[in-house]
């Protein structure tokens, strides 16, 4: 089992759309959480941190399960700048490392 | 501010050569950490530096090696280059290892091709 497992997508949504990214983790130990957007041949850029409670920034809604073991990220009113892959992104302290998923690919269309 | 700065940006290396990639943290981050991304797939983690001392280190064989410096720049080293070693290889600085709060911010990369 991996790590770290996201649906690679693609999800081609129309503008305006709601879309949701699920995530799961198999590292019950793992302290910090986040979603990362990549474009093609970029680097990783920090979309949001995630924390339990659940928090928002703009159109976009991340929430933390812990029992679970699950991690979700919310886009409401998908703009075609949305487009680009969204990695899940774990980070577990025993090996001070940050475990990525294979991320998932958005495409946003008119 | 200047960002997290990656040198060189491109690379071309022969099998069995050996390459080194630099990085430049964000001012006052301590942390670093080197990644290598294969095409389709996410990052992999290969080690973490703090306070120049090794954190962290990933599933990579030992022709792999890095090293901090005083100012927290950081090196990565690649002995015995394979066809496999092609990647993006990714550099990030965080003020801290855990990254609560900040995240890790990433470089642009060395895009590292072996022929």
């Amino acid at each position: 089992r991996k790590e770290v497992e996201q649906d690679p997508g693609p999800f081609n949504v129309p503008e305006g759309a709601t879309v949701a990214f699920n995530c799961t983790y198999s590292n019950s130990a793992s302290q910090s959480f986040f979603w990362y957007r990549q474009d093609c041949r970029k680097e990783p850029k920090l979309l949001m941190s995630v924390y339990s409670s659940g928090n928002e920034d703009g159109r976009f809604t991340a929430q933390l399960n812990r029992a679970s073991q699950y991690i979700s990220l919310l886009i409401r009113d998908s703009k075609l700048s949305d487009s680009a892959t969204y990695l899940c992104v774990v980070y577990t302290g025993g090996g001070n490392k940050l475990t990525f998923g294979t991320g998932t690919q958005l495409k946003v269309e008119l | 501010d200047a960002g997290v700065t990656q040198s060189p940006t491109h690379l071309i290396k022969t099998r069995g050569q050996q390459v080194t990639l630099r990085c430049s943290p964000i001012s006052g981050h301590k942390s670093v950490s080197w990644y290598q991304q294969v095409l389709g797939q996410g990052p992999q983690f290969i080690f973490q530096y703090y306070e120049k001392e090794e954190r962290g280190r990933g599933n990579f064989p030992d022709r792999f090696s890095a090293r901090q410096f005083p100012n927290y720049s950081s090196e990565l080293n690649v002995n015995a280059l394979l066809l496999g070693d092609s990647a993006l290889y990714l550099c990030a600085s965080s003020p801290t290892p855990q990254g609560t709060g900040y995240g890790y911010t990433f470089g642009s990369g060395t895009r590292l091709t072996v022929v």
